[in-house]
């Protein structure tokens, strides 16, 4: 079945770094992927909404800045922490979404922790 | 806006323990419901949806049913299993094409032998 990978899973970084996670759909095209962040006992939030060829549409709240989001191709979208700091320190996940001929499903990948010291 | 509630965590039960996970919503419009569950390590993955009201979703044992009346969409399952451990989240969309998902907050449930 369809999979999205997120990679790395884990990953720690030094506070004024930067820091790029991976998204890719492993067996069908995205056109549209979506970045998620979690804190812990909080809810996922959506962070932006990224479109295959254009820039990502970011939620209220979310400087675009320090969240670079870009999705160069069908398959793969990068999300880079830029000037990390340790409030940044969070779950990051993202999703996927299949085209109509797949009923729209959305996929999520595993998440990756980030933690910045 | 569009909120889901969901019930604090852990939930602790013995194997074939009856379950039920409570999720309440807020929504502009006729949402979709649904349930997600992640098991350790993996992605967030459906396990069953509602587009209206009175339907009932139904996956792997579980169940739920879209209470409009009530803005509910309660998870259940009547005889939990260890591999039924993860983190199980309620989420709303507005969207046709559900592009645009709003979570709870996640219910961790662990099951014992």
């Amino acid at each position: 079945g369809a999979v999205v990978s997120q990679h790395p899973s884990r990953v720690i970084c030094k506070s004024g770094t930067s820091v790029k996670i991976e998204c890719r759909s492993l067996d069908f095209q995205a056109t549209t992927m979506f970045w998620y962040r979690q804190f812990p006992k909080k809810s996922l939030m959506l962070m932006a909404t990224s479109n295959e060829g254009s820039k990502a549409t970011y939620e209220q709240g979310v400087e675009k800045d320090k969240f670079l989001i870009n999705h160069a191709s069908l398959t793969l979208s990068t999300l880079t922490v830029t000037s990390a700091h340790p409030e940044d320190s969070s779950f990051y996940i993202c999703s996927a979404r299949a085209g109509a001929s797949s009923g729209n499903t959305i996929y999520f990948g595993e998440g990756s922790w980030l933690t910045v010291v | 806006g569009n909120s889901v509630t969901q019930m604090e965590g852990p939930v602790t039960l013995s194997e074939e323990a009856f379950l039920t996970i409570n999720c309440t919503y807020t929504a502009t419009g006729y949402p979709s419901l649904f349930w997600y569950v992640q098991y350790p390590g993996e992605g967030l993955q459906l396990l069953l949806k509602a587009t209206k009201a009175d339907d009932k979703g139904s996956n792997k044992g579980f169940e739920a049913t879209y209470r409009k009346e009530t803005t509910s969409f309660h998870l259940e399952k009547g005889s939990v299993q260890v591999s039924d451990s993860a983190v199980y989240f309620c989420a709303l969309s507005v969207n046709s094409g559900y592009s645009t998902l709003t979570f709870g907050k996640g219910t961790m449930l662990l099951v014992s032998p």
